[in-house]
């Protein structure tokens, strides 16, 4: 148990529609990161936040937004969503405290968009 | 854009033998670089780094080698287990914890009792 938790574990919704996805980092992380896994692709990285402020962006579409609240859980937002955003969404924690820590990864949510 | 590559999208091995897996990468700013394991309907769980400054890391059955001028990694098994079988994600960092990851493709690794 990597101690990070995602919700849901799976979501199914139609074409335009938007969804939330929740993490709850491990206890004491102050960095929290979202990538995204495609099918038979590595993962992506998306957007990383350390205690509330936004980080760092990689490939993070327009529609897709996030952030962190105080007491460190973050959320992922997709709106207008496509076929194409069919996907493994993982979470990931550090501490951030030292250079290069490991990450801890969620076990993911699994959108489907039908 | 593929800085991080893994190559063989599979590998199976015979338990007991060693599993040899396989990360080139393109960025030479990358200074640290890291293996996750993944099971099925799991998260990736870190394994084991190495940073540039070294060519070489242990951890127990797990050994990971870099060749910083081939800008080649690699991670060594012995022996093999079943319960290694999972896919095996490389990944590098050139900066702070993860806004700068990149990870590869994924190997899946097989291992026959």
């Amino acid at each position: 148990d990597s101690g990070v938790t995602q919700t849901p574990k799976h979501l199914i919704t139609a074409t335009g529609q938007r969804v939330t996805l929740r993490c709850s980092p491990r206890s004491g992380d102050l960095s929290v990161y979202w990538y995204q896994q495609s099918l038979d692709q590595g993962l992506q990285f998306l957007i990383q936040y350390y205690n509330g402020e936004e980080r760092a962006k990689g490939n993070i579409l327009e529609r897709f937004s996030a952030q962190q609240f105080p007491d460190l859980h973050s959320e992922l937002n997709l709106s207008s969503l496509e076929l194409g955003d069919s996907a493994l969404y993982f979470c990931a924690s550090s501490s951030g405290a030292s250079y290069n820590s490991p990450l801890h990864f969620g076990n993911g949510t699994r959108l489907t968009v039908t | 854009d593929q800085q991080v590559k893994q190559n063989s999208p599979s590998l199976s091995v015979q338990e007991g033998r060693i599993s040899i897996l396989n990360c080139d990468y393109t960025n030479s700013m990358f200074d640290y670089f890291l293996w996750y394991k993944k099971y099925p309907a799991e998260g990736p769980t870190f394994l084991i780094s190495i940073s540039s400054i070294k060519d070489k890391n242990e951890d127990g059955r797990f050994t990971v080698f870099l060749n910083k001028s081939a800008k080649h990694l690699s991670l060594h098994i012995v022996p093999s287990q079943p319960g290694d079988s999972a896919v095996y994600f490389c990944a590098a960092s050139d900066g702070f914890g993860g806004n700068d990851m990149r990870f590869g493709a994924g190997t899946r690794l097989t291992v026959k009792p």
